[in-house]
């Protein structure tokens, strides 16, 4: 089975909008975290946002939140106002910390995100 | 600066020829990993490393070696290239001290074997 799963292969979003992207995750493990990245054009990985399994709360960086559903294993990044330099590929990514996999992450295909002006 | 590099950024090789991408970082993490990226599959795993001479296999690990003989350093090897290792590479790192810790990325290693 798949641990991450992004169904959207790709999204249009107009300038100044939300847009949300979906993830689901699959773990039995009680302790994992869930983390999105974006990837320009330009090919580097860079960190947005991060969900651990215990917090309470939902995180939150500037325009990105993560809407975090445990009971049903979603983990959806939110971008509030949209800019045409979101344009980008997003991954949703898990780790799983269980003593035998401390540094297993799994990967989703990655949403592809067009801003249009 | 923080950083994990690699080397080279591009490559095109051919079939056979034994070839190692170079990774290293300088934020003394423990974690190392790497993962390549193939349309449509998002990343996946490779190898890893929790130390020093600590290695295991990830998600991919056929037609690939890893060594950790220093901290900072985390080569990928391929011993004899074929056109399905055709990818783009990335290298991380991670502290191992908080699950809340990300991974740094290399910019990454563009590879095509003909």
């Amino acid at each position: 089975a798949q641990k991450i799963t992004q169904t959207q292969p790709g999204m249009f979003v107009q300038e100044k909008e939300a847009v949300t992207l979906d993830c689901t995750y699959d773990t039995s493990d009680p302790s994992y975290g869930l983390f999105w990245y974006k990837q320009p054009s330009s090919g580097e990985m860079i960190f947005l946002i991060y969900q651990g399994s215990y917090d309470q709360q939902n995180a939150t960086e500037g325009r990105y939140s993560l809407n975090f559903q445990k009971a049903r294993k979603s983990a959806n990044l939110v971008i509030s106002a949209s800019q045409l330099g979101d344009s980008a590929m997003y991954f949703c990514a898990m780790r799983e910390t269980n003593r035998y996999n401390f540094n297993k992450f799994y990967f989703g295909s990655g949403t592809k995100l067009n801003v249009k002006p | 600066e923080a950083q994990v590099t690699q080397n080279p950024r591009y490559l095109i090789t051919v079939t056979g020829k034994k070839l190692t991408v170079t990774c290293s970082q300088n934020m003394n993490h423990e974690y190392m990993s790497w993962y390549r990226q193939d349309p449509g599959l998002g990343l996946r795993q490779i190898y890893y490393s929790m130390n020093v001479e600590v290695t295991d296999k990830g998600d991919v690990p056929e037609g690939y070696k890893v060594s950790r003989k220093e901290k900072r350093n985390f080569p990928l090897i391929l011993e004899s290239p074929s056109p399905n290792q055709t990818s783009l590479y990335f290298c991380a790192s991670s502290s191992r001290a908080f699950s809340t810790d990300t991974q740094y990325f290399g910019p990454g290693t563009r590879l095509t074997v003909l």
